[in-house]
C-alpha cells in the first residue's frame, strides 16, 4: 500500500505570497491532518479534515487555510507568507475507530525569503 | 487541552545499551499513545503505539508502557544500535470521536558506535 505523499518536496517562496501544498493519503483513509514543524515550536497541530469537513483546528490565524476533496486528497494554503511561515509542513493520514493510526508524509519544505 | 510534556530533550548512549525515553500527558480522556522516530530530512514514521486498555507493549528491540494512574508511558529501546539515532516523539490523543494527537517536544536519540 503506497504510503502518504506530498506535493512539492520543496519550495521558496517571498514575503507577501501565497503557497498551496498537497497531500495525497493512504489509500482508503478519510482523515488527513497538516503539522507545522519548527525547530523551536516542535509539531503544531494546524487542521484535521475527515469527509470534506474540517472538523479540528489548532491556533494558526486564518492565513492558513485548507480543504479537502472527494477522493479524500488535502490541500493547504498559506496566504501573505511571512518569514516565520518557513518550516516543515507535515499531512498525515489516518484511520478511523479502534484500529486509528496516524501516518506521516515526508513534507514540503517551505522556505519564506 | 492536552499537554504532553516528554523527556529527556537530548541522550547519548553507548551502543548496545538501553535507552528510556519518558513521557506524561494532562488529559484523562486520553486513549492512544503513539511513538513516532523522524530521521534527518524525512517525516516522522510510526515505530510503535499503545492503547489505553494496555499496560505494555513490545515489538523486537522495542517496548512501551504505559501507567494511566499516573499519566504517564514511556519507551524502551533496548540493545541500540546506530541506526536508531534519529529524534523521537510521543504523543497523546482520543481514539474516539474526532481523533486528534498532541505531540511531546521530542528526544534527539545519538546511539554513540
Amino acid at each position: 500500500k503506497a504510503g502518504v505523499t506530498q506535493t512539492p518536496r520543496y519550495l521558496i517562496k517571498t514575503r507577501g505570497q501565497q503557497v498551496t501544498l498537497s497531500c495525497s493519503p493512504i489509500s482508503g483513509h478519510r482523515s488527513v491532518s497538516w503539522y507545522q514543524q519548527t525547530p523551536g515550536q516542535g509539531l503544531q497541530f494546524l487542521f484535521e479534515y475527515f469527509s470534506e469537513t474540517q472538523r479540528n483546528k489548532g491556533n494558526f490565524p486564518g492565513r492558513f487555510s485548507g480543504r479537502q476533496f472527494s477522493n479524500s486528497r488535502s490541500e493547504m494554503n498559506v496566504s501573505t507568507l511571512e518569514l516565520g511561515d518557513s518550516a516543515l509542513y507535515l499531512c498525515a493520514s489516518s484511520s478511523q475507530g479502534e484500529t486509528y493510526e496516524q501516518y506521516f508524509g515526508p513534507g514540503t519544505r517551505l522556505t519564506v525569503t | 487541552g492536552e499537554n504532553v510534556e516528554q523527556h529527556p530533550s537530548t541522550l547519548s548512549v553507548q551502543e548496545g545499551d538501553s535507552a528510556v525515553i519518558k513521557c506524561t500527558y494532562s488529559d484523562s480522556a486520553s486513549n492512544y499513545f503513539p511513538w513516532y522516530k523522524q530521521e534527518l530530512g524525512k517525516g516522522p514514521q510510526l515505530i510503535i503505539d499503545i492503547r489505553s486498555n494496555v499496560g505494555e507493549k513490545k515489538d523486537q528491540r522495542i517496548a512501551v508502557t504505559l501507567n494511566k494512574t499516573a499519566k504517564h508511558f514511556s519507551l524502551h529501546i533496548t540493545e541500540t544500535q546506530p541506526e536508531d539515532s534519529a529524534v523521537y516523539f510521543c504523543a497523546a490523543g482520543d481514539s474516539g470521536g474526532y481523533q486528534k494527537v498532541t505531540f511531546g517536544t521530542g528526544t534527539k536519540l545519538q546511539v554513540i558506535p
